[in-house]
């Protein structure tokens, strides 16, 4: 049972520079989220989706964006990166709003 | 603002005492309360998670206490060994019906042998 994967595992990208971040889990769950972790800042929400065509924003937003075309897919998309974006992102979803949410292993993404 | 304040940022605790992580929060209507625990390089993992209708929970050697009245809930881990050095994290969830989290800033923990 594989359960979150996230792909690639490590990235860099130039100022500017688009690139999509990918996400699949196999435990058929409904809701999936995308968080970025920053030292001293715990994990922040980006987006997330409670079911398949249905996405809505979390904390920290701005920049990236998602669509769920499928149960399985949650791809996070960033538009024009930038230095700040600098993180490492996590996937997770879960079955319901009050169980355990599973994580992938993260995105090391370093913006230059 | 942060949602969820937690504390101490970092702990040292000799091999068999106990680890104390307190966790404070504002939204009465937060009703699920879990910890993570994250290891170096990989993604946080559910450790244990209380809702405010009881006052502990009990898995193994890790407790949860809730204070509903203090809004305040904290993570007890007892006979602390090594191996549980690593990252705890409090949190709470955003919206009713979601579970999207609001997670506190971490407390690194190190058990020394």
């Amino acid at each position: 049972n594989a359960g979150v994967t996230q792909t690639p595992k490590f990235q860099v990208l130039k100022t500017g520079q688009s690139m999509t971040l990918q996400c699949a889990q196999d435990m058929n769950h409904e809701y999936m989220s995308w968080y970025r972790q920053d030292p001293g800042m715990g994990l922040r929400l980006i987006h997330y989706s409670v079911g398949a065509g249905i996405t809505d924003q979390g904390e920290v937003p701005n920049g990236y964006n998602v669509s769920r075309s499928t149960t399985e897919d949650f791809p996070l998309r960033l538009l024009s990166a930038a230095p700040s974006q600098t993180s490492v992102y996590f996937c997770a979803s879960s079955l319901t709003g009050r169980t355990e949410a599973f994580f992938g292993q993260g995105t090391r993404l370093t913006v230059v | 603002q942060q949602q969820v304040k937690q504390s101490p940022q970092s702990l040292i605790v000799q091999k068999g005492g106990i680890s104390i992580i307190n966790c404070a929060y504002e939204n009465t209507a937060f009703d699920y309360f879990p910890w993570y625990q994250q290891f170096p390089g990989k993604g946080p993992a559910l450790l244990i998670a209380i809702r405010p209708d009881v006052s502990e929970k009990k898995e193994g050697r890790f407790t949860i206490s809730f204070n509903k009245s203090a809004k305040q809930f904290s993570l007890h881990i007892m006979d602390s060994q090594p191996g549980d050095s690593a990252t705890y994290f409090c949190a709470a969830p955003q919206q009713t019906g979601a579970n999207n989290l609001f997670f506190g800033t971490g407390t690194r923990l190190t058990v020394i042998p």
